[in-house]
């Protein structure tokens, strides 16, 4: 099936340090998605890509669609505490058998030293 | 706003028990899917659908079985536990094209 490829796979970090992770696929992406899952906890959405070289921003989070179509990164600026978990990139297929289906990449892991 | 609200949180099967994981969303979604997550493995598609009446196969989905009778459900069936399928399991769901909502996961043990 479709792979994708994300890293880091983990990240220590100092509070108030700027993070940035990306993913990369062999196959083009209509759709970008980086979650955040908190320990026992669901993933969350924080930022949603729809467009080639789109760039989003959420708060201290800005996420970029690559214009290939086959990449995406996601940085956090000034990190805090708070920030620590596990963080998924997902593309959403752009057609074919597999129209609609969602990859999600293997994790970032995240840990902010106060 | 419900969301998508997966029950049980929790359960302990022993080997050969069956057992369904429920899984409702309340936001008129046609997309619904589940995942099961391992440690390192990412999240990992067992089986999802497109809409009422229409289910398909993921990347993993020996020993599970899905039916799709309501837009809201998506219930997840173990026929007959087995140890390997000790794991935390997700429901999503999403409108086409849009990013998934989860729930807060089932956290199963088959012993």
């Amino acid at each position: 099936g479709q792979q994708l490829n994300q890293s880091p796979q983990s990240m220590f970090i100092q509070e108030g340090e700027d993070v940035s992770m990306n993913c990369t696929s062999s196959s083009i992406f209509n759709t970008w998605l980086w979650y955040k899952q908190d320990p026992g906890e669901g993933p969350v959405l924080l930022i949603a890509l729809y467009k080639a070289g789109e760039l989003t921003s959420n708060g201290r989070l800005t996420a970029q669609f690559g214009i290939t179509r086959k990449d995406s990164f996601l940085n956090i600026s000034a990190s805090i505490p708070s920030d620590v978990g596990i963080y998924f990139c997902a593309g959403l297929e752009a057609g074919g058998t597999s129209y609609g289906k969602l990859t999600f990449g293997q994790g970032t892991i995240l840990t902010v030293h106060p | 706003n419900a969301g998508v609200t997966q029950t049980p949180k929790f359960q302990v099967l022993k080997t050969g028990q069956s057992m369904t994981l429920q899984c409702a969303q309340d936001m008129n979604h046609e997309y619904m899917s589940w995942y099961r997550q391992d440690p390192g493995m990412g999240l990992r598609l067992i089986h999802y659908s497109v809409g009422a009446g229409i289910t398909d196969q993921g990347e993993v989905p020996n020993g599970y079985n899905v039916s799709r009778s309501t837009t809201e459900d998506f219930p997840l069936r173990l026929l007959s536990a087995a140890p390997s399928q000790t794991s935390v399991y997700f429901c999503a769901s999403r409108a086409l094209s849009r990013g998934a909502f989860f729930g807060q996961g089932t956290r199963l043990t088959v012993v």
